[in-house]
């Protein structure tokens, strides 16, 4: 049962431009939520997150946002630059039950020069 | 300040055959995680550590894999026998505070072991 779905494999986008990707998840018990960032041969680092009793949090060039009435939050990037090219995964779990993450399939980005 | 560590970075068995994998989290980190991430899918947990006290192993084939954390800091993820399908990475992440402590927790990760069964 996949508590956590990104549904685009993939992303490319033009230097410059906003990269925006979207994550979709079906526990309304879940409160707290992450984007991690992973390049090729590495583990995955985290990038920003956001508790649920927030819409919104930026960190940058990152932003994410929380729509909890429609368990969504998609992670906004701008300006979007080469080196972001890397696949990102969301996560979600509960704090107050374990802290199990729960990980999306990932989108892997391209930033095109 | 050191990052998780882990061994070996690669892994070529055939079924059937055992195998086992080493991680060394950050220093002081109470709380330690190992995942399996299957080719197209995300991170996926096994088991949970709490100090050397398994918090969560609800998801680990406990037919064919084991896990300990001795002492509360180094862990071992065995599997014996292997099956074709464990082919993974299994990543090891540390975190510094206890699960259900309600503060915000973030993971951090080591580079992953690639277990290629043939």
């Amino acid at each position: 049962d996949q508590q956590v779905k990104q549904n685009s494999p993939s992303l490319s986008v033009q230097e410059g431009r906003i990269s925006i990707l979207n994550c979709d998840y079906t526990n309304s018990m879940f409160d707290y939520f992450l984007w991690y960032k992973k390049y090729p041969a590495e583990g995955p680092t985290f990038l920003i997150s956001i508790s649920s009793i927030k819409d919104k949090n930026e960190d940058g060039r990152f932003t994410v946002f929380l729509n909890k009435s429609a368990k969504h939050l998609s992670l906004h990037i701008v300006p979007s630059q080469p080196g972001d090219s890397a696949v990102y995964f969301c996560a979600a779990t509960n704090l107050n039950t374990g802290n199990q993450f729960y990980f999306g399939t990932g989108t892997s980005l391209t930033v095109i020069p | 300040e050191a990052g998780v560590a882990q061994s070996p970075r690669y892994k070529i068995i055939e079924k059937r055959q055992s195998v086992a994998f080493w991680c060394n989290p950050i220093s002081g980190h109470a709380t330690l995680y190992w995942y399996q991430q299957i080719l197209g899918q995300g991170p996926k947990l096994l088991i949970q550590f709490q100090n050397n006290g398994v918090v969560d192993d609800s998801q680990l084939p406990k037919d064919r894999f084991s896990a300990e954390r001795l002492k509360g800091v180094d862990s071992t993820l065995k599997i014996q026998p292997a099956k074709l399908e464990d082919s993974a990475v299994y990543l090891c992440a540390s975190s510094p505070h206890p699960p259900t402590s309600g503060r915000n927790n973030e993971q951090f990760f080591g580079p992953g072991t690639r277990l290629t069964v043939l």
